[in-house]
C-alpha cells in the first residue's frame, strides 16, 4: 500500500506571497492532520480533516487555511508569508473512525520543506 | 492541556549499549501514547504504540511500557546499532471533541551511535 504523500518536497518563496501544499493520504484514510516543524517550537498542530470538513485546530492564524477534498486528498494554505513561515510541513492520515480517535494512528508524509525569503 | 516531557538531548553511545529516553505526559482521560522515529530529511516513523495502562509496544527491538501511575512511556532498547541515530519522539493523543486528529509531542531527543 502506498504510503503518505506530499508535493511539492521542496518551496522557495518570498515574503507577502502564499502557498499551497497538497498531501495525499493512505488509500481508505479519512482523516488527514497538519503540523508545522520547526527548531524553536518543535512539532505543532496546524488543523485535522474528516470527510472534507475541519474538526480540529490548532493555535494559528487564520493565514493557515485548509480543505480537504471527497477523494480526501487535502491541501493547506499560507496567505501573505512571513519569515517566520520557514519550516517543515507535516500531513498525517488515518482511518479518523468516529469514536475511535485515541486509537487512530497517524501515518507521516515526507514533508514539504517551505523556506520564506 | 495535554503535554509531553521528554529527556534533554543529544544522547550519545557506542554501538551495542543500552539505550533510555525517558518521556513523562501529562493529559486528561485515557491517552493513548506513541514513540516516532525521524531520519534526517525524511518525516516521522511509526515506531510503536500503547493504547492503554500497562500495555507494551514494541518494534524493532524497541520497547515501551505505559506506566499510568508514573505518567510515563519510556523508550528502551538493550542494544543500539549505528543505524538506530535519529531524532525520537514521543507523543500522545486524546479521545474525540478538541483531540481528534491531533497528536501532542515532546520536544524530541537527538540520537547518535558511534561504532
Amino acid at each position: 500500500k502506498a504510503g503518505v504523500t506530499q508535493t511539492p518536497r521542496y518551496l522557495i518563496k518570498t515574503r507577502g506571497q502564499q502557498v499551497t501544499l497538497s498531501c495525499s493520504p493512505i488509500s481508505g484514510h479519512r482523516s488527514v492532520s497538519w503540523y508545522q516543524q520547526t527548531p524553536g517550537q518543535g512539532l505543532q498542530f496546524l488543523f485535522e480533516y474528516f470527510s472534507e470538513t475541519q474538526r480540529n485546530k490548532g493555535n494559528f492564524p487564520g493565514r493557515f487555511s485548509g480543505r480537504q477534498f471527497s477523494n480526501s486528498r487535502s491541501e493547506m494554505n499560507v496567505s501573505t508569508l512571513e519569515l517566520g513561515d520557514s519550516a517543515l510541513y507535516l500531513c498525517a492520515s488515518s482511518l479518523g473512525a468516529s469514536g475511535t480517535a485515541s486509537t487512530d494512528t497517524q501515518y507521516f508524509g515526507p514533508g514539504t520543506r517551505l523556506t520564506v525569503l | 492541556g495535554n503535554s509531553v516531557t521528554q529527556m534533554e538531548g543529544p544522547v550519545t553511545l557506542s554501538e551495542e549499549a543500552f539505550l533510555t529516553i525517558n518521556c513523562t505526559y501529562t493529559a486528561t482521560g485515557y491517552p493513548s501514547l506513541f514513540w516516532y522515529v525521524q531520519y534526517p530529511g525524511e518525516g516521522l516513523q511509526l515506531l510503536l504504540k500503547a493504547t492503554k495502562a500497562d500495555d507494551k509496544g514494541s518494534n524493532k527491538g524497541f520497547e515501551a511500557t505505559y506506566r499510568k501511575e508514573t505518567t510515563s512511556f519510556h523508550l528502551e532498547k538493550g542494544s543500539v546499532q549505528v543505524s538506530d541515530s535519529a531524532v525520537y519522539f514521543c507523543a500522545l493523543t486524546n479521545a474525540g471533541g478538541t483531540s481528534y486528529g491531533k497528536l501532542t509531542f515532546g520536544q524530541g531527543t537527538i540520537l547518535t551511535v558511534h561504532p
